[in-house]
């Protein structure tokens, strides 16, 4: 069945370091890959999100690409900050429907 | 954009009783799902909210443990029965977007005592 695989945290990052958040996923037919941010106490936000084959998401200075060769959909940031302290899901969703499958999540601490 | 309010937000509950939990679109949706996050765990999807029919459940998820109603486009309650510790979680609802994209309530934190 469909599938996502997420780099399991937690992930300690000083403030303007560059993040990286890596995630595969194994799927039949055409998911949507998606990104969401859950902040301490609260709950989940999309981040980003792409819908397509070599599209990129964006958001807040995070980026991710839906590549489709090597079934990924790696989150990046090139300047985090103590702000973006974090669990990021990565997710798809189940071809045609609104069904996600999420990641394990990757707790992020960013330390001033 | 939808947005989502869920109801509770938190609550503490005794073993063997039940909790239900309200979520409400503000705009009119044909799916609504519900999902559990375990402590430290990722989400799980428990059920699709039918309106109009029965609630469709993933593996794992029954019924009689987690009744779900979708009396209209905008409302469904999802009730955790006959609870145990081991249904401390959050329990997120989820709507359809555009594109299949999902939005998410705020989530109900339940601990059973």
């Amino acid at each position: 069945g469909d599938s996502v695989t997420q780099m399991e945290g937690p992930v300690t990052l000083s403030e303007e370091a560059f993040l990286t958040i890596n995630c595969t996923y194994t799927a039949t037919g055409y998911p949507s890959l998606f990104w969401y941010v859950q902040y301490p106490g609260e709950g989940l936000q999309l981040l980003l999100k792409a819908t397509k084959a070599d599209d990129k998401g964006s958001n807040k200075g995070f980026e991710a690409t839906y590549r489709k060769e090597t079934t990924s959909f790696h989150l990046e940031k090139g300047s985090v900050q103590v702000s973006d302290s974090a669990v990021y899901f990565c997710a798809l969703s189940v071809s045609g429907t609104y069904k996600y499958i999420f990641g394990t999540g990757t707790r992020l601490k960013v330390l001033a | 954009s939808a947005v989502i309010s869920q109801k509770p937000s938190r609550d503490i509950c005794q073993r063997g009783t039940s909790l239900t939990i309200q979520c409400q679109v503000d705009s009119q949706v044909t799916m609504m799902f519900w999902y559990r996050q375990q402590p430290g765990q990722s989400l799980t999807l428990i059920a699709t909210a039918n309106q109009g029919s029965e609630a469709t459940y993933e593996s794992g998820f029954v019924i009689d443990k987690f009744p779900i109603s979708r009396p209209n486009l905008t409302f469904s309650t999802l009730t955790v029965s006959n609870l145990s510790p081991e249904d401390s979680s959050i329990y997120l609802c989820s709507a359809e977007g555009e594109n299949t994209e999902a939005f998410f309530g705020q989530g109900t934190r339940l601990t059973v005592v």
